[in-house]
């Protein structure tokens, strides 16, 4: 356990679902972070909030959308999936400054669009 | 863009036996991670190298970086099969809080 949750853990979706991912975490950690991790590549950052303000956005398209309504919280929605969108979505914390800053991830949720 | 290359991307060992995980990445960075992911699971993370010539261990795991070769090393000694796992190195682009780039990672299976 490294103090972050998300749910569910599994999720398969059509193409014209919408569904929602939820992260929590429990370490007073002040920055929260979107990774898709895909077969056979490295892991992709999406999206950075620090102090629920969106830091960054990877060119993530917009059928994936973050809301952070507090520092304990991150959602995904998502709508209108393609199949490639298929991937495990990670979640991670980190304090969010100083020298070392060391992210601690979730178990992941791994999505399936048909 | 900041690329980060490590290598090999799948090792195969035999328990007993040494080996090393090289993560090379391209522009100037000072801070590297290593972090395991075991199959089904989330990331854990392993060291935080921070300066040049940094070395740290952990148990049959060691790990150094060297700034000026854009390199970091994972040392396996005496291989046990509980560390078969998937490896990823991660190079922060920033000075403080946390942008990773990560490598592509190494499946290391360790057998009996």
């Amino acid at each position: 356990e490294t103090g972050v949750t998300q749910t569910p853990r599994h999720l398969v979706m059509g193409m014209t679902n919408k569904k929602s991912l939820k992260c929590e975490q429990h370490l007073g950690h002040n920055a929260m972070y979107w990774y898709k991790q895909s077969a056979k590549k490295p892991l992709e950052l999406m999206f950075v909030y620090n102090f629920k303000e969106q830091t960054e956005n990877n060119s993530v398209p917009s059928r994936f959308s973050p809301e952070c309504p507090n520092s304990s919280h991150l959602f995904l929605h998502l709508h209108t999936l393609q199949p490639e969108d298929s991937a495990l979505y990670l979640c991670a914390s980190s304090q969010g400054s100083g020298t070392t800053d060391t992210q601690y991830f979730g178990p992941g949720t791994r999505l399936t669009v048909l | 863009e900041l690329k980060v290359e490590q290598n090999p991307l799948f090792l195969s060992m035999q328990e007993g036996k040494n080996y090393t995980i090289y993560c090379n990445y391209s522009t100037t960075s000072d801070r590297l991670y290593w972090y395991r992911q075991d199959p089904g699971k989330s990331l854990e993370s392993l060291f935080v190298l921070l300066s040049n010539g940094a070395v740290k261990q952990e148990g049959r795991l060691m790990a150094s970086l060297d700034t000026k070769a854009r390199l970091s090393t994972l040392h396996i000694t005496a291989a046990v099969h509980d560390l078969s796992a998937t490896y990823f190195c991660a190079v922060d682009r920033r000075t403080s809080g946390s942008r990773l780039t990560f490598g592509e990672g190494t499946q290391l299976t360790v057998n009996p």
